[in-house]
């Protein structure tokens, strides 16, 4: 009955290789969002997605696509990966993209890159 | 842009001590204020929110937090620590309205209690 799924859980992966994280939520919500948290636990957005529609795009390199097959699932691949891009990724999800609603986060993703 | 920040990075206090955690915000308008916590090794899970009516929130865990819209302030509070509490907790705040309403971290506090 997880809320906010996230696969893997763990991911180590040689740099210049291309990864993906998914990200399912059962919780009937129409927006999702991807966070990731550095080293120094700062957690910054990436990407919002509100009905499978981009609406959020942070200042992200673009070897990061978020694709969002349905509204229940939003993945993140990334390209050519970089050490930099180590850092744990978060999926979230919330009803409405409107101001005050409440977002459910997933057990994240941690990823190392070597 | 909105911003947020929490000032004590480290906190460390014994069990039964009362805790405060600072978070003030930078933004021209309404927003809706959270806090996160983040247990070791997982999610951030919400702790408790303000939206509007009564500045006094309370969350779960026996945490609370006050709004003071004069400071640009939204405090956690709780009167009495537990081990149990040790984790990461963040404060994030979102605009009501605007074109950049996404939700907005202060940089995280990590608080140890020691038994």
């Amino acid at each position: 009955d997880t809320a906010v799924s996230q696969t893997p859980k763990y991911l180590v992966t040689q740099m210049g290789n291309d990864k993906s994280i998914k990200c399912e939520q059962n919780l009937g919500h129409d927006t999702m969002y991807w966070y990731k948290q550095d080293s120094k636990k700062f957690l910054k957005i990436m990407f919002s997605y509100n009905n499978k529609e981009l609406i959020i795009n942070e200042t992200v390199p673009n070897r990061f696509s978020p694709k969002s097959p349905d509204k229940a699932h939003l993945n993140l691949h990334i390209n050519s990966l970089e050490l930099g891009d180590s850092a744990v990724y978060f999926c979230a999800s919330s009803q409405a993209a409107g101001g005050g609603e409440t977002q459910y986060f997933g057990p994240g993703t941690r990823l190392l890159v070597l | 842009a909105q911003s947020v920040s929490q000032h004590n990075h480290h906190v460390i206090l014994s069990e039964a001590a009362s805790l405060e955690l600072g978070c003030n915000y930078s933004y021209g308008g309404t927003v809706n204020l959270f806090w996160y916590v983040q247990y070791p090794g997982q999610h951030l899970q919400l702790l408790l929110k303000y939206f509007s009516g009564d500045p006094l929130v309370k969350g779960i865990k026996g945490f609370e937090a006050e709004f003071i819209k004069s400071k640009f302030s939204f405090n956690l509070r709780k009167p009495s620590v537990q081990w149990s509490d040790t984790a990461e907790y963040f404060c994030a705040v979102r605009p009501v309205s605007g074109s950049a309403r996404q939700l907005t971290f202060g940089s995280g506090t990590q608080l140890t209690v020691l038994p």
